[in-house]
């Protein structure tokens, strides 16, 4: 089972700040199947960027991905009051099909 | 304009049984991988199961193999979650998603997501 880990647990910065978060894997993952995903509170998660690096349909172009092979990154460049909320990564392959990192939890500073 | 939704929250004794459905509309059900993923309160999302109603059997998360069902019904195009042998730790919401299939090509990602449905364990 592929287990993915997020750090750091809790980023705390200002509004126009960037923020960088990083998606580890226990083991290698297809670039094709990376995907990272905003939660914000009561509401169901929302996809940002899938395949690392491609912007889901309607996604500000602040949102970015990056990576390869055991090691991704989301990075907003500019935060603006409305991301603060918690990210989380998720790797689509073999049994378990999907797992999830535990999330980020981006926070106003 | 495509949706999964999801029946109502639900109140469980310990040691019953739950049934959570998701109906899709405004595409056609065949081209989707439909997946269950529940929060417990304050923590993180967990993949239970899923399945492509073109291909049959459900599959699922070791945790949850022998306790949860996952069934679809292509003529209404809706997906259903039994969880059975209920404890307090099931307290969650229960969220259908969609992964998109067509041609051999598997998204592999969640492109729409339930509302979500609490279903909450207590005595």
């Amino acid at each position: 089972e592929i287990v993915l880990t997020q750090s750091p647990g809790t980023l705390s910065l200002s509004p126009g700040e960037r923020a960088t978060l990083s998606c580890r894997a226990s083991q290698s993952v297809s670039s094709s199947y990376l995907a990272w995903y905003q939660q914000k509170p009561g509401q169901a998660p929302r996809l940002l960027i899938y395949g690392a690096s491609s912007r889901a349909t309607g996604i500000p172009d602040r949102f970015s991905g990056s990576g390869s092979g055991t090691d991704f990154t989301l990075t907003i460049s500019r935060l603006d009051p409305e991301d603060f909320a918690v990210y989380y990564c998720q790797q689509y392959g073999s049994s378990p099909r999907y797992t999830f990192g535990q999330g980020t939890k981006l926070e106003i500073k | 304009q495509f949706q999964l939704v999801q029946s109502g929250a639900e109140v469980k004794k310990p040691g019953s049984s739950v049934r959570v459905s998701c109906k899709a509309s405004g595409g056609a059900f065949g081209d989707y991988d439909i997946s269950w993923v529940r929060q417990a309160p304050g923590q993180g999302l967990e993949w239970m199961g899923g399945i492509i109603p073109i291909f049959g059997p459900a599959n699922y998360a070791q945790k949850f193999l022998g306790r949860v069902t996952i069934t679809a019904d292509e003529s209404t195009s809706t997906a259903y979650m039994d969880l059975s042998s209920l404890t307090s730790e099931d307290t969650a919401v229960y969220y259908c998603a969609r992964a998109l299939l067509g041609g051999g090509y598997h998204s592999g990602h969640f492109d729409y997501w339930g509302q979500g449905t609490l279903v909450t364990v207590s005595a």
